[in-house]
């Protein structure tokens, strides 16, 4: 069965960068888009982008662009989302995604999330 | 962006009600549209998908129908397990969701 198993909470500063991990299993990794979604505290759910992880080629939403770099490695099955110059509303659950379906874009597997916040 | 404004924000009901929520996206999106059920703490779950696909699992009594840029989610009897917040998602073009709808008991 598919699992995304994200790595654990984070705390940081504001200025400083997380990476957040999220290792895949029971599917081929390079056959389907990686999505990033993060959700702030009691608001709505915020799609960051997504990488391919068979070519590595990203597409990110305007808003993180500049901030936000996603990246994988195929050898261990894990995608990589880092966000860099952190502000504390950037104080959220970040989520890995799935595609449900090879040409799709709604997201049918979801990581259970991980907690990073900014303070100081 | 085409973006998408789902109402109400938040609604009351009571188990074996009725309910209906809406997705307008701000031009048409060929049916392009997925909505999740989120309850607290959890990780958002796929309900369904192309506007009216039952995701595999999900019970009958969701439903969803729509054309154009006006999507609905219906549940037909609300069961206690139904109570969550609920998004759609536009995946027409780049990803968007919608704001939300917390679903809770009356």
């Amino acid at each position: 069965q598919v699992q995304l198993v994200q790595s654990g909470a984070e705390v940081k500063k504001p200025g400083a960068s997380v990476k957040v991990s999220c290792k895949a299993s029971g599917y081929t990794f390079t056959g389907y888009y990686m999505h990033w979604v993060r959700q702030a505290p009691g608001q709505g759910l915020e799609w960051m982008g997504w990488i391919n992880p068979n070519s590595g080629g990203t597409n990110y939403a305007q808003k993180f662009q500049g901030r936000v770099t996603m990246t994988r490695d195929t050898s261990i099955s894990t995608a990589y989302m880092e966000l860099s110059r952190l502000r504390s509303d950037d104080t959220a659950v970040y989520y890995c995604a799935r595609a449900k379906t090879t040409v799709t874009t709604f997201l049918g597997y979801w990581g259970q999330g991980t907690l990073v916040t900014v303070s100081s | 962006d085409i973006q998408m404004t789902q109402s109400p924000s938040s609604l009351s009901a009571s188990v074996g009600d009725r309910v209906t929520i809406t997705c307008r996206a701000s031009q048409g999106i060929s049916n392009s549209l997925a909505w999740y059920q989120q309850k607290p703490g959890k990780a958002p779950k796929l309900l369904l998908y192309a506007a009216s696909r039952l995701e595999s699992g999900v019970p009958s009594r969701f439903s969803g129908s729509g054309s154009g840029t006006d999507y609905t989610l219906t549940i037909s009897s609300l069961q206690p397990e139904d109570f969550a917040t609920y998004y759609c998602q536009q995946y027409y073009s780049t990803p968007f969701f919608g704001q939300g709808t917390k679903l809770e008991i009356k």
